[in-house]
């Protein structure tokens, strides 16, 4: 299964906003509501930070949103910070045990 | 305060088995389907094997069908992987974690445990 593709890296100046895409196909991003983020720091464990494409967990700043256009999810931070620095991991999950993920996206704070 | 602790991983030559241990706390371990993702060094994440909450269904990643082996016991608040007939390619960060907010979502992960499969 291919995974979804993600920029290698992306980078933003304090308070600007950034957004990070993962792109697929009809087969699974398109065709899903079950879209994904995670933050992961160097050496830590993944965080999970969207789920179903929009939706925020308990204790996630709001400053993260997610959205989805066609073949195309994002991942929107705003009021960017240093701590946000990270590799950030889209998945899509299509049903029937089919998950695919994106090879992750490193963001810079400059 | 929900915590996931792995352990088990460790160097073993290719061919080799190798059995992880994931200790749960500070939730009801029986109410959640559990996970084991890992992650090759500098790679990206990938899933690995599920078990629902009375390991009714189980699930595995076709690069692990066959080989590895899934399980939990619901009394003691733990999850196992058994891998047998391990290979280079699975070396790896293992996380278990917490399924939540819906199908392979996971909300709550461990430290992570390193397997090196290597001779």
């Amino acid at each position: 299964q291919s995974a979804l593709t993600q920029p290698a890296s992306v980078s933003g100046s304090p308070g600007q906003s950034i957004t990070i895409s993962c792109t697929g196909t009809s087969n699974d991003v398109g065709g899903s509501n079950y879209v994904s983020w995670y933050q992961q720091h160097p050496g830590k464990a993944p965080k999970l930070m969207i789920y179903d494409v929009t939706n925020r967990p308990s204790g996630v700043s709001n400053r993260f949103s997610g959205s989805k256009s066609g073949n195309t999810a994002s991942l929107t931070i705003s009021g960017l910070q240093a701590e946000d620095e990270a590799d950030y991991y889209c998945s899509s999950y299509t049903g029937r045990t089919t998950l695919k993920f994106g090879g992750g996206t490193k963001l810079t704070v400059l | 305060e929900v915590q996931l602790v792995e352990s088990g991983g460790g160097l073993v030559k290719p061919g080799g088995s190798l059995r992880l241990s994931c200790a749960a706390s500070g939730f009801t371990f029986s109410n959640y389907g559990m996970h084991w993702v890992r992650q090759a060094p500098g790679k990206g994440l990938e899933w690995v094997s599920s078990i629902t909450r009375s390991s009714t269904y189980i699930y595995y990643a076709d690069s692990v069908k066959g080989r590895f082996t899934i399980s939990r016991d619901n009394a003691e608040n733990s999850l196992f992987l058994e891998m047998n007939t391990l290979r280079a390619e699975d070396t790896a960060v293992y996380y278990c974690a917490r399924e939540n907010y819906g199908d392979y979502v996971w909300d709550y992960w461990g430290q992570g445990t390193l397997v090196t499969v290597s001779s």
